[in-house]
């Protein structure tokens, strides 16, 4: 099935680094999600993007809906070690009864305190 | 919160053998996706319903079939469990704006 290049795949950092990551795909997308994922437990939205070139943030975390509406980022600033997890990225083409949404295969970030 | 359980939250069956998994919504939303998480390849979707009895099927239906007969319970059933259905089974609903999807806490399942 489709799926949206999401990278860096894995990054280890040291507490007080900044993070940057990203997604982009061949298609067009009308909604770009940004998840976070910790061990044992379900995707948690972050952030919810719906309008191109829109940069939206959510205390340390910005990300930004690409203007060709083919890409979006991921920013986190000053991490912290709570920020250990998998992130996910998602996008949404179509809408109607075909609410299904493309997704990346994760960005896997460790944090050195 | 929005809401969802997920039932049972871990499992281990037989191969062969029938499975049902609950998923459980308490604030009446129309859309629910069951999702199945394998390292390496990340959330894919095996089904999907879009209201009562309407049921739509993901990138991976095969070996899983679905049933919604009211609002707030959407059950995904392996009708003869294989040891490559082992993995997290996680469900979903949409809820407010946009295409937002929000989680439940998942189900582990291991077929021995």
């Amino acid at each position: 099935g489709q799926q949206l290049n999401q990278s860096p795949q894995s990054m280890f950092i040291q507490e007080g680094e900044d993070v940057s990551m990203n997604c982009t795909s061949s298609s067009i997308f009308n909604t770009w999600l940004w998840y976070k994922q910790d061990p044992g437990e379900g995707p948690v939205l972050l952030i919810a993007l719906y309008k191109a070139g829109e940069l939206t943030s959510n205390g340390r975390l910005t990300a930004q809906f690409g203007i060709t509406r083919k890409d979006s980022f991921l920013n986190i600033s000053a991490s912290i070690p709570s920020d250990v997890g998998i992130y996910f990225c998602a996008g949404l083409a179509n809408a109607g009864n075909n609410r299904k949404l493309i997704w990346g295969l994760g960005t896997s970030l460790a944090v050195n305190p | 919160d929005a809401g969802i359980t997920q039932s049972p939250r871990h499992k281990v069956t037989e191969t062969g053998t029938p499975v049902t998994l609950r998923c459980h919504q308490t604030e009446n939303h129309r859309y629910m996706y069951w999702y199945r998480q394998d390292p390496g390849h990340g959330l894919r979707l095996i089904h999907y319903s879009y209201g009562v009895k309407d049921t739509d099927k993901g990138e991976v239906s095969d070996g899983y079939s679905v049933s919604r007969s009211k609002t707030e319970d959407f059950l995904l059933t392996l009708e003869s469990a294989t040891s490559s259905q082992t993995s997290v089974y996680f469900c979903a609903i949409t809820q407010g704006v946009g295409e937002t999807q929000y989680f439940g806490p998942g189900t582990r399942l291991l077929v021995l």
